[in-house]
């Protein structure tokens, strides 16, 4: 079964940059997006950006341009964001998620499979 | 950026049917989808393409709608169905999702 595998929480200190990683199991890798989604506490979800594994190409949410780097290892299915120049607006749950085809009339992507999430507090 | 608009809360008795509904600030399509999330837990997808129901998920949801008005409907609500429900877009660069709807069981 497809599994998207986080890593754990993390405390960063304001300025600081974190890296958290998602490994992939149960399908195959470089067949699908992942894109990596932020819940601030009791909010919504933002769209950060998305990554191809099989030619590390990207797209990103203009918002986050400049803030979310995103980067794969094929070799062990791994998918990896890292967040730089940390402030408090970036406490927040982070996820992992597969990008999905749907291949209909009007054809779209959406987000079958979610990892557990990776919570960042930003605090000195 | 599509706003997707959504009701903040729902409160109905098991048994009952319940319509939930996402209005886009501009056409999306058919490229709509709704994700459940219980405290604690990662969304899970319910239903893509506006009214695809995903594998595994109980019939009793459902979802329509296209361009800019949608719906998602459980019928009947259970207790179990006690969650926020979002919606999001893919039609239109970036990928949106509405502020969530919560539904409690009364």
């Amino acid at each position: 079964q497809v599994k998207l595998l986080q890593s754990g929480a993390a405390l960063v200190k304001p300025g600081a940059s974190v890296k958290m990683s998602c490994k992939a199991s149960g399908y195959t890798f470089t067949d699908y997006w992942v894109s990596w989604v932020k819940q601030s506490h009791g909010k919504s979800l933002e769209w950060i950006g998305e990554i191809y594994p099989n030619s590390g190409a990207t797209n990103f949410n203009e918002k986050f341009k400049g803030k979310a780097t995103l980067t794969v290892d094929k070799s062990t299915s791994t998918a990896y964001m890292e967040l730089s120049r940390l402030t408090s607006e970036d406490s927040a749950i982070y996820y992992c998620t597969r990008l999905h085809y749907y291949d209909g009339y009007y054809p779209s992507y959406y987000f079958d499979y979610w990892g557990q999430g990776v919570m960042v507090t930003v605090s000195s | 950026d599509t706003v997707l608009t959504q009701s903040p809360a729902l409160a109905v008795s098991p048994g009952e049917r319940v319509t939930i509904s996402c209005r886009a600030s501009e056409s999306v399509s058919t490229g709509m989808h709704w994700y459940q999330q219980k405290p604690g837990q990662q969304p899970k997808l319910l239903i893509y393409g506006a009214s695809n129901l995903e594998s595994g998920v109980p019939a009793r949801f459902s979802g329509s709608g296209s361009g800019t008005d949608f719906t998602l409907t459980i019928d009947p609500v259970e207790a179990d169905d006690t969650a926020t429900y979002f919606c999001q877009q893919s039609w239109n660069d970036p990928y949106t999702f509405g502020a969530g709807t919560k539904l409690e069981l009364k």
